[in-house]
């Protein structure tokens, strides 16, 4: 059964930094392209960014408004999936998931809250 | 703004069918397939529908997709209360540097 599990929200100050995690189980990690994908309060879905398997070249991709502030790594010997968010910012405040996939997301995680808020 | 347009909420009732609409345009529903996201109440979203009208296991066939020119279309026959959630279209932009764009996303609410 394929699993994803965030950690690492909570409330953060603006232009504070945050660093959440992703644990997978269940399927192939190394060989998977995985996913951030956000959701504001009462709001709809949002792409973050992606980070393309080793064989595939290992290299990440970013939306505009996270672009530089934002870094994606992963460690496949660990099977999990970061997301280091920097300069934060009200509008970054949103439920952060993880979600496997290269054109769909196949899986989803349950997702860990991101508050931005002095 | 999303790039992909669906209307904010449908309704019907029990065992009535219901469709929930998806446009787009050239640069992404026109020329890549389109999968589909129900998000139940307080949970995460999960997938329902991929390559325009391909379940995953475990997806009553209840659930349909199709994709015509630039708009998709989900359709649920035989509505339980239970499928009252938040349903999202995604898909790909060939011509943003977005890999995956999603709807705003539509409530079902079944009446």
């Amino acid at each position: 059964e394929v699993q994803l599990v965030e950690s690492g929200g909570g409330l953060v100050q603006p232009g504070g930094s945050r660093r959440l995690s992703c644990a997978a189980s269940g399927f192939t990690f190394s060989t998977a392209w995985m996913n951030w994908v956000r959701q504001a309060p009462g709001k709809g879905l949002e792409w973050v960014g992606r980070i393309k398997s080793a064989t595939d070249g290992g290299t990440a991709d970013y939306a505009a408004p996270v672009k530089v502030r934002f870094i994606i790594s992963r460690d496949d010997s660990k099977k999990t999936l970061y997301l280091q968010m920097n300069s934060l910012k009200s509008e970054d405040t949103a439920v952060y998931y993880c979600a496997t996939g290269r054109t769909r997301a196949d899986y989803w995680g349950l997702g860990t809250l991101v508050t931005v808020s002095s | 703004q999303s790039v992909l347009t669906q209307p904010p909420s449908v309704s019907a009732a029990p065992g009535q069918k219901v469709t929930i609409s998806c446009s787009g345009s050239n640069s992404n529903i026109g020329i890549n397939y389109v999968s589909w996201y129900q998000q139940l109440p307080g949970t995460a979203p999960k997938l329902l529908i991929y390559d325009d009208n391909k379940r995953p296991s475990g997806i009553p066939d209840r659930f349909s997709g199709s994709r015509s020119g630039t708009s998709a279309t989900l359709g649920i026959t035989g509505l339980q209360t239970g499928d009252e959630a938040d349903y999202y279209c995604g898909t790909w932009d060939s011509r943003l540097s977005v890999p995956w764009v999603f709807g705003g996303g539509t409530k079902l609410t079944v009446l």
